[in-house]
């Protein structure tokens, strides 16, 4: 079925970095735009950024940029989003998400959880 | 950025009554608009795209109308199930934006 996993969240340091993943599986990764959207605790839906299926293009919400970086594997079916000089603001649940063709998003991982945090 | 005002932030109603969400696009985004449901620790589901197309396996009670700048989503009668909360999503243009959310509550 079409799955999306995300990993690599954890409890980590302002100032320091932290890389989380999302494998896909079920359809054809390398066909799709991929997305990360995150939640603050008790917090409404944040979009975060976004990578093109051939990853040619990319576009992040303005209080990541500079900081954030998303990029794709297409031959591992697999999304990443390389977070550095992480701040307490980031402190969020993050979901990885698929963009069907015409836009939006369909499909959602389950999240993975960054705790920014001394 | 396009600011999306979602209203009301809640509200409470009963089994079989009609509710009304409504998004406010602060520039047009003609039909570039979904709605989610989110329940307590679990992903977004979506329900509508386009503004008005039905998510395959959602139930017909949930609708989506508007164009444009102002945009709803109606459950024609709330059921158990529908107690949660609720976003629209505008895809039309870079950053996408969320609005705030809508909680539905028991009455």
């Amino acid at each position: 079925q079409v799955q999306l996993v995300e990993s690599g969240g954890g409890v980590v340091q302002p100032g320091r970095s932290l890389r989380l993943s999302c494998e896909a599986s079920g359809f054809n990764f390398r066909s799709h735009g991929m997305h990360w959207v995150r939640q603050a605790p008790g917090k409404g839906l944040e979009w975060v950024a976004i990578i093109w299926y051939d990853a040619s293009n990319e576009y992040y919400v303005d209080p990541v940029k500079g900081r954030f970086t998303i990029s794709r594997d297409n031959s591992k079916n697999t999304l990443y989003l390389q977070m550095n000089s992480l701040r307490a603001e980031d402190t969020a649940v993050y979901y990885c998400a698929r963009e069907p063709p015409g836009g939006s998003l369909d499909v959602w991982g389950q999240g993975t959880t960054v705790t920014v945090s001394s | 950025d396009i600011q999306m005002t979602q209203s009301p932030s809640s509200l409470s109603a009963s089994v079989g009554d009609r509710v009304s969400i409504t998004c406010r696009a602060s520039q047009g985004i003609r039909n570039g608009l979904g709605w989610y449901q989110q329940k307590p620790g679990k992903a977004p589901k979506r329900l509508i795209y386009a503004a008005s197309s039905l998510q395959s396996g959602v139930p017909s009670r949930f609708s989506g109308s508007g164009s444009g700048t102002e945009f709803t989503l109606t459950i024609s009668s709330l059921q158990p199930e529908d107690f949660a909360t609720y976003y629209c999503l505008q895809y039309n243009s870079f950053p996408w934006t969320f609005g705030q959310g809508t909680k539905v509550e028991i009455k």
